[in-house]
């Protein structure tokens, strides 16, 4: 199986733009959650979605959005950038697959955003 | 807010030895998972253990988790250079979402 993947790899933007992040989990998941990680700090949590409904959102600002669509890969739009949001954008699926329990979160590569 | 500490923050070892880490966390929790990440890249999972658990093994991965101390450790027997990683525990926690709290990793290196 093909695990979660994520796009694009890498990112440059500057301050103000907008940026949109994609994922596809893996397949038969249907619960993705977004993550971020600043350089020399553990990730941090942004969203969770299942089902295409919002199950939990972390202590970011609203600048911060997200949805899931019907084949539930993901998408996390960041407005307004700020340098603070440079990190590396991690996507998680969660799912009761062959290979782990429900409660196992599978990451994909990421997405390194930089912001100039 | 970071749920989890790992401690050390960084050990180095020699090939073949045991490395061992620990995770310190805050609150009643569901599970807790260790991951390995090479160089900010994505993390791999390597082992859940459920709070009524009290140890787990897989190949050369040894889990303990003691809920009375709220803390859990890692143990790596017979390195390898190619375990040279950043390590983190994550806690899901008892009647929350799905999320994962992150402590702030121990980076290992594993010398040839």
């Amino acid at each position: 199986d093909a695990g979660v993947t994520q796009s694009p790899t890498h990112l440059i933007k500057t301050r103000g733009q907008q940026v949109t992040l994609r994922c596809s989990p893996i397949s038969g998941h249907k619960s993705v959650s977004w993550y971020q990680q600043v350089l020399g700090q553990g990730p941090q949590f942004i969203f969770q979605y299942y089902e295409k409904e919002e199950r939990g959102r972390g202590n970011f600002p609203d600048r911060f959005s997200a949805r899931q669509f019907p084949n539930y890969s993901s998408e996390l739009n960041v407005n307004a950038l700020l340098l603070g949001d440079s990190a590396l954008y991690l996507c998680a699926s969660k799912g009761q697959g062959a290979s782990g329990s429900s409660d196992t979160q599978y990451f994909g590569p990421g997405t390194r955003l930089t912001v100039l | 807010s970071q749920q989890g500490e790992e401690d050390p923050q960084a050990l180095s070892i020699q090939e073949g030895e045991n490395a061992t880490m620990n995770c310190s966390y805050k609150t009643s929790i569901n599970n807790l998972q260790w991951y390995r990440q090479n160089s900010g890249r994505g993390l791999v999972h390597l082992i859940l253990i459920r709070s009524n658990e009290r140890e787990k093994h897989s190949g050369r991965l040894r889990v303990t988790l003691d809920t009375s101390k709220k803390s859990s450790s890692l143990l790596i027997t017979a390195s390898r250079a190619a375990d040279t990683a950043s390590y983190f525990c994550a806690t899901g926690l008892s009647g929350s979402a799905r999320q994962l709290t992150f402590g702030s990793g121990t980076q290992l290196t594993v010398l040839p």
